[in-house]
C-alpha cells in the first residue's frame, strides 16, 4: 500500500552494527506495527504502537527496539545486528477508530546480516 | 485467537473461481475471520473479512459455515496476478476494540495457471 512506506527497501550489514528501519504513513492511522518474515514461514510480531506513548513487545521482540517519534512514524532498531535477525521485516498500520482495526502493510525491508 | 487450518497449496485455471478453504473449529463468538495475501515477498495484502454473515467486495467473497467453524474464500474469476499466498486468521475483537495482533500461519500457496 503506497500509504505506508518503508525505508530502506534492501539493507546489507555486519554483524554487530546497529542498523534503523523507518516506516512512515500518510494514512492518519493510530496504530503501528513491526513484524519479520523468515523464509517459508508466516510474519511475527516483533512490537506494536496503539499511539505515540504506548510501546508494547510482540512475540520476538528480545534483540530489538523501537520508537514511535510521532504518529505517523515507526522505527525499528537493531543495536547490535546479528545474522539470524537476517529477514524481511514489515510495517504495518490500522485504525481502531474505523472499528474494523484492519491492518495494511508496507512493501518491506529485506534486511541481510553478515 | 482460535487456529486456522488451510491446505498448502491449490491451483486454479484463468477465469475461473478459486475457492480457498481454512478450518477455525475453535473459532469463538467474538472471533473474526479475515483473509490477506502475499504476492511474493511483498507486503500482505488485506482481502476481506468477516463474523458470521457471508460478506462480499471488490476483491472476493467470503463463506462462512452456520457453525463458524469453517470458511472459504472465493475469487470469482481468478488472474494469474491473483497468484499469491494466501491466510486466513481469526482475531478476537472485544469491547469495540482487537487486540492488534495478527497471527499468520503458513497460508495456501495458490497458483493460477493460464
Amino acid at each position: 500500500d503506497a500509504d505506508v512506506t518503508q525505508t530502506p527497501r534492501n539493507r546489507i550489514t555486519k554483524t554487530g552494527k546497529r542498523i534503523m528501519l523507518e516506516c512512515s504513513q500518510t494514512k492518519g492511522h493510530d496504530r503501528m506495527y513491526w513484524y519479520r518474515q523468515d523464509p517459508g514461514l508466516g510474519l511475527r510480531l516483533i512490537y506494536y504502537s496503539f499511539d505515540v506513548k504506548d510501546i508494547n513487545k510482540g512475540e520476538i521482540s528480545d534483540g530489538y527496539s523501537v520508537s514511535r517519534q510521532a504518529q505517523a512514524k515507526f522505527s525499528l532498531s537493531l543495536e547490535s545486528a546479528i545474522p539470524n535477525q537476517t529477514a524481511l521485516y514489515f510495517c504495518a498500520t490500522s485504525d481502531f477508530l474505523a472499528g474494523t482495526d484492519t491492518q495494511y502493510f508496507g512493501p518491506g525491508t529485506r534486511l541481510t546480516v553478515l | 485467537d482460535a487456529k486456522t487450518t488451510q491446505p498448502p497449496s491449490m491451483d486454479c485455471a484463468e477465469g475461473r473461481a478459486a475457492n480457498l478453504p481454512c478450518n477455525h473449529s475453535t473459532i469463538s463468538g467474538n472471533e473474526y475471520v479475515y483473509w490477506y495475501r502475499q504476492i511474493h515477498s511483498q507486503g500482505p495484502q488485506y482481502i476481506i473479512h468477516g463474523l458470521k454473515n457471508n460478506e462480499t467486495n471488490e476483491m472476493a467473497s467470503l463463506i462462512i459455515t452456520e457453525d463458524r467453524k469453517s470458511s472459504t474464500l472465493i475469487l470469482p474469476h481468478a488472474t494469474l496476478r491473483d497468484t499469491a499466498v494466501y491466510y486466513c486468521i481469526v482475531r478476537v475483537r472485544r469491547g469495540g476494540s482487537t487486540l492488534g495482533r495478527l497471527y499468520f500461519g503458513r497460508g495456501t500457496q495458490l497458483t493460477v495457471w493460464p
